[in-house]
């Protein structure tokens, strides 16, 4: 029930394509996902996140889509760009606990 | 936005020697702190839990004698790795929660130490 599900592990897309990240959960007391990006040799780095009361978080170009019926998220980037390459985790944690739990990852490298 | 500053960055060390890495939180207070290891190409994996004035947390399966976490203070964390070997090798990494920000849940990570032992 703690587990955070992350697809796919690797992902290679075209310049300027939609980059697409998913993640599902089973706990339904986490109410915070957030997605982190991290670059090779450096700690994560919080990317966008999102609360279970709202279906759809943009900024700039990344968007998180939520589904709260079915405990899934997932990260769209759009116009991906060489330099969003690197590892992306989502996560899911319990505001009112301490623990986050992440993803296995995804490594995608946009292709110029 | 919270800056969270780890040092060393990169450490190699002789087997049986101890390593200190510290974790400072610059711009607002941590009284919690989280420690992880992450082995390449795989995610983060949650070491322990460090609580300002208390003893740490640690996860199923991580030595305690072996990982030392002192939280002294609002803004420091410290992981000692002790009696260093080959297998402690890894990319260590802290995080922190603000804790005049408690329900975001946001966490602010150091920029990871790379230990190998020699």
């Amino acid at each position: 029930q703690q587990q955070v599900k992350q697809s796919p592990q690797s992902l290679i897309v075209q310049k300027g394509g939609i980059s697409i990240i998913n993640c599902a959960y089973e706990n339904t007391a986490f109410d915070y996902f957030p997605w982190y990006q991290q670059f090779p040799g450096k700690g994560p780095a919080l990317l966008i996140a999102i609360r279970p009361d709202v279906s759809e978080k943009k900024e700039g170009r990344f968007t998180i889509s939520f589904n709260k019926s079915a405990k899934q998220f997932s990260l769209h980037i759009m116009d991906s760009q060489p330099g969003d390459s690197a590892t992306y985790f989502c996560a899911a944690t319990n505001t009112g606990g301490f623990k986050t739990i992440f993803g296995a990852g995804t490594r995608l490298f946009v292709k110029a | 936005g919270a800056v969270v500053s780890q040092h060393p960055s990169r450490v190699i060390c002789k087997s049986g020697t101890s390593v200190k890495i510290e974790c400072r939180s610059l711009d607002f207070q941590a009284t919690t702190m989280f420690w992880y290891r992450q082995f390449p190409k795989q995610s983060l994996m949650l070491m322990a839990t460090s609580n300002e004035g208390s003893k740490a947390t640690y996860e199923q399966g991580v030595e305690k004698d072996k990982f030392l976490i002192n939280h002294a203070s609002l803004t420091l964390s410290t992981l000692t790795v002790t009696s260093a070997h080959p297998e402690d090798s890894s990319f260590y990494i802290c995080s922190a929660r603000d804790m005049g920000r408690p329900n975001t849940g946001e966490l602010f990570f150091g920029e990871g130490s790379r230990l190998t032992v020699l």
